[in-house]
């Protein structure tokens, strides 16, 4: 069964700390992977997208990993801010417009 | 730049009471989707619209009907709510290659 897999389910760092959310994956045939950024009561927002052949890529603060060996992702939050707070989505598209699998989400939480 | 904007925000509902919530894109994108975000879940696919004329249905499709009535709008019609359908509601657009890009959702309540 195609899944996406998160963790940790929740998270809380202080502001100004790095922190690094996990995405394993069973999701066959793979095409690509996506981070999304859900802030409270709105609807998510593409951080990056990543082909089989990218090990990484980043986003300003947001540098996001792919082994498609190990079939796992991982999104590294530099220097967090209190604006950083939110869920953090991951997503691995197989292909085809009903083939988008999402994660449960990680929750992050940034206090001062 | 609206993206894609959603109507309504809110809406609370009886069992059996019908709604049609409203999506419209101007990005000028041919697909066009229905999500569901249940607490502690990965957004659920309702239907989608790959492109103008066509639907089809994804996982969740029971209890729901949609219309792609041009290029821009996608309607979700709920027929007779079901407390199983309380959820948020999120309409989607892309194009090929491109991520989805979500409206600000729809927070459902059937009571």
């Amino acid at each position: 069964k195609n899944q996406v897999e998160q963790s940790p389910q929740s998270l809380i760092i202080l502001e100004g700390k790095n922190c690094t959310l996990q995405c394993n994956y069973t999701v066959s045939p793979f095409s690509n992977l996506r981070w999304y950024k859900q802030d409270t009561g709105r609807g998510p927002v593409s951080l990056t997208i990543m082909t089989f052949s990218e090990n990484t890529k980043s986003n300003g603060r947001y540098t996001a990993t792919l082994d498609a060996d190990t079939k796992q992702s991982s999104l590294h939050i530099t220097a967090s801010q209190l604006s950083d707070s939110a869920s953090y989505i991951c997503v691995v598209f197989s292909g085809g417009y009903n083939k988008l699998i999402f994660g449960a989400g990680t929750r992050l939480a940034v206090h001062p | 730049n609206a993206g894609v904007t959603q109507t309504p925000k809110f809406q609370v509902l009886k069992t059996g009471q019908s709604m049609t919530l409203q999506c419209a894109q101007d990005m000028n994108h041919n697909s066009m989707y229905w999500y569901r975000q249940d607490p502690g879940m990965g957004l659920r696919l309702i239907y989608y619209s790959a492109s103008e004329g066509t639907t089809d249905k994804g996982e969740v499709p029971n209890g729901y009907n949609v219309s792609r009535l041009n290029k821009r709008e996608f309607s979700l019609r709920l027929e007779s709510a079901a407390p199983s359908q309380t959820s948020v509601y999120f309409c989607a657009s892309s194009d090929p290659g491109q991520g989805l890009f979500f409206g600000s959702g729809t927070q459902l309540s059937v009571l």
